[in-house]
Formats: structure tokens, sequence, C-alpha cells
């Protein structure tokens, strides 16, 4: 129940298109989804993040959508660019006591010109 | 801010030998968590500590693995004795209470035993 699935494993778009990234949750005691980026080499760094009270975030070329009911959240990088590639990971989290995150299984983007 | 400091970046060693990876938190930032990521099982969450105490080590894969932390500007994670799975990264990582929820991670280091 505490699982995050994130969908695709990887990813290539061509530059100027959209890429898209889903994430589904059981648990509905998250309150909390943010996205992370991660370059080769790197840690991973948070992207943007949305709580569920509101359905869409956006943040530059980056939007997340969230659809409590189906319980499933998403990442839309628009105009998506060769620099855009890196692994990006959903998570999910619970506020208030250790706020644990709970994160998916990453999806490899790669951004081809 | 340096940002979340580790040490060594990277670490190759022989299978039996002890392991000791250091981490230097973020100044101010009160809550540490060690992960570890490979290809096969992504980005696992092995320990946390909140005010130096840890406060859930569920994610530690055996007793071979152990983590303190002394004080609020150091950590470490030790493994003895090392095993070839365990090669992986390592990834340290520090939150604060001014910023509830992110987590900033260090840049990780890279563990192989052969």
């Amino acid at each position: 129940q505490q699982q995050v699935k994130q969908s695709p494993q990887s990813l290539i778009v061509q530059k100027g298109g959209i890429s898209i990234i889903n994430c589904a949750y059981e648990n509905t005691a998250f309150d909390y989804f943010p996205w992370y980026q991660q370059f080769p080499g790197k840690g991973p760094a948070l992207l943007i993040a949305i709580r569920p009270d509101v359905s869409e975030k956006k943040e530059g070329r980056f939007t997340i959508s969230f659809n409590k009911s189906a319980k499933q959240f998403s990442l839309h990088i628009m105009d998506s660019q060769p620099g855009d590639s890196a692994t990006y990971f959903c998570a999910a989290s619970i506020s208030g006591g250790y706020q644990k995150v709970t994160f998916g299984t990453g999806t490899k983007l790669q951004v081809i010109p | 801010d340096a940002g979340v400091i580790q040490s060594p970046r990277h670490e190759v060693t022989e299978m039996g030998q002890e392991v000791t990876l250091r981490c230097k938190p973020i100044s101010g930032h009160n809550s540490l968590f060690w992960y570890r990521q490979t290809m096969m099982r992504g980005l696992e969450l092995l320990i946390y500590f909140n005010n130096n105490v840890p406060i859930d080590d569920s994610g530690m894969p055996e007793d071979r693995f152990s983590a303190k932390m002394p004080n609020a500007s150091f950590s470490t994670l030790k493994i003895q004795p090392s095993e070839p799975r365990d090669s992986a990264v390592y990834f340290c990582a520090s939150r604060g209470g001014g910023t509830y929820y992110e987590q900033y991670f260090g840049p990780g280091t890279r563990l192989t035993v052969t």
C-alpha cells in the first residue's frame, strides 16, 4: 500500500515535444506529491510538487496533473529540450510526524535533437 | 551553502572489507536520510535520523549495515563485511524544518565491491 508505481521506465522524445510520465498510488493518506529530477552522477533534486487540494500545478515548462479520485498524477514537460534528459522520480509523502517519502522506480528521459 | 557533502565519491573495495561512507548535512537541517540506489531496486531508504536520533532503520538490509549520527553535522554509514551485492550508489539527504518536505540530496558515493 506504500508503493508508488511509475511508468514508463524509459522515454524518448524529440526536441520540442511533450514528455509525459505517469504515477499511481494506493495509500489515500498520501498528501504531498513531489517530483525529483536526477542527472547522471548527481543526486536527485526537487523539481516540482503538488498537494491533493489542487488538480494542476505549473512551473515553467513543467506541469503536474493530479487526479485524486483515480489516485494518479503525472508530469508533463512541454517543449522538451535536450537539457531535460535525466531520470525523473515521482514520490509521495504523508504530512505530519515522520514524512517518509516513498519514491517511484524512475523514468529515464532522453530528448533527442 | 555548500549543500550536502558526501565522501568519498567513489569507493572500490574487496569483498569482506569494511566500508565507511560519510555525510555532512546542510547546516541547520534536523533530519538526515541514507538511501541506496541500484538499477534493480531503484531508490531505497535505508535509515532516517531526526535530531541525531535514528527513527526508522527498517530499510537497513541486514546486520552488516550500521549508521550513526554522533552530532548534527556528521553521519556515517558502515558496511562490515562488504559483499559484491552491496555495490550501489549511496545517497545522503537532509531536510530542515523550514523546508517542510523537501529533501536535499548529496552527490552520492558510488561503491563497488569486488
